[in-house]
């Protein structure tokens, strides 16, 4: 089945820098790859996606890649706030439409 | 609109007794899909409901099963509960078939099994 991996699984970067997310997966037919966001106590929430027919998508100051090839995926944001402080989830769809997600990203924003 | 509402928020069981979860999904969505958040483990994919049937099923044991009803609301079922049942159990809902279509998640059930 699917595997998905994320790297780093902690990150802490300073406001106003920017932070890089990275993930991979297993599965060459995967086609969908959508990153969640889960604040303390609060349920995951989609923040963007990404279908296999595109490199690269960007909502203001967040940006997903996709490299097929390599398989993997990157979540970029830019001027971090500390309200990014934040799990950040990826995941992926592979050949039964199932989707697997990866162990999650602990993000801190440091003041 | 409402979103994903789950039911209960808390609930606490002793070892070997059965619990049951409830979900009901944004109206209009038809597929109903169920994880299990433990700490540190991500979130693990236990089941997909679509139109009332089963469509698939995470690496889990027999004892965690469910059902998805005509007005796709769904219920989750752990019988002869275990300590490392222990973990908040998320309920997505999304528009149809397939992982294609965005999962919107509800606030979560949080299970101790004591």
């Amino acid at each position: 089945g699917e595997n998905v991996e994320q790297h780093p699984s902690t990150l802490s970067v300073q406001e106003g820098d920017s932070a890089v997310i990275k993930c991979t997966y297993s599965d060459s037919a995967s086609n969908y790859f959508p990153w969640y966001k889960q604040e303390l106590g609060k349920r995951p929430q989609l923040i963007i996606d990404i279908r296999s027919n595109v490199g690269e998508k960007k909502d203001q100051r967040i940006a997903v890649t996709l490299n097929k090839t390599a398989k993997h995926f990157s979540l970029h944001i830019t001027e971090t706030q500390p309200e990014d402080s934040a799990v950040y989830f990826c995941a992926a769809t592979g050949a039964n439409s199932k989707l697997t997600f990866g162990k999650g990203i602990t993000l801190s924003v440091r003041p | 609109e409402a979103g994903v509402t789950q039911s209960p928020t808390h609930l606490i069981k002793t070892r070997g007794q059965q619990a049951t979860l409830r979900c009901s999904p944004i109206s209009g969505h038809t597929s109903v899909y169920w994880y299990q958040q433990a700490l540190g483990l991500g979130l693990q994919f236990l089941l997909w409901y679509d139109e009332g049937e089963e469509r698939n099923r995470g690496n889990f044991p027999p004892r965690f099963s469910g059902r998805q009803f005509p007005n796709y609301s769904s219920e989750l079922n752990v019988n002869a509960l275990e300590l490392e049942d222990s973990a908040l159990y998320l309920c997505a809902s999304s528009l149809g078939q397939g992982a294609k279509n965005i999962q919107y998640f509800g606030a979560g059930t949080r299970l101790s099994v004591l």
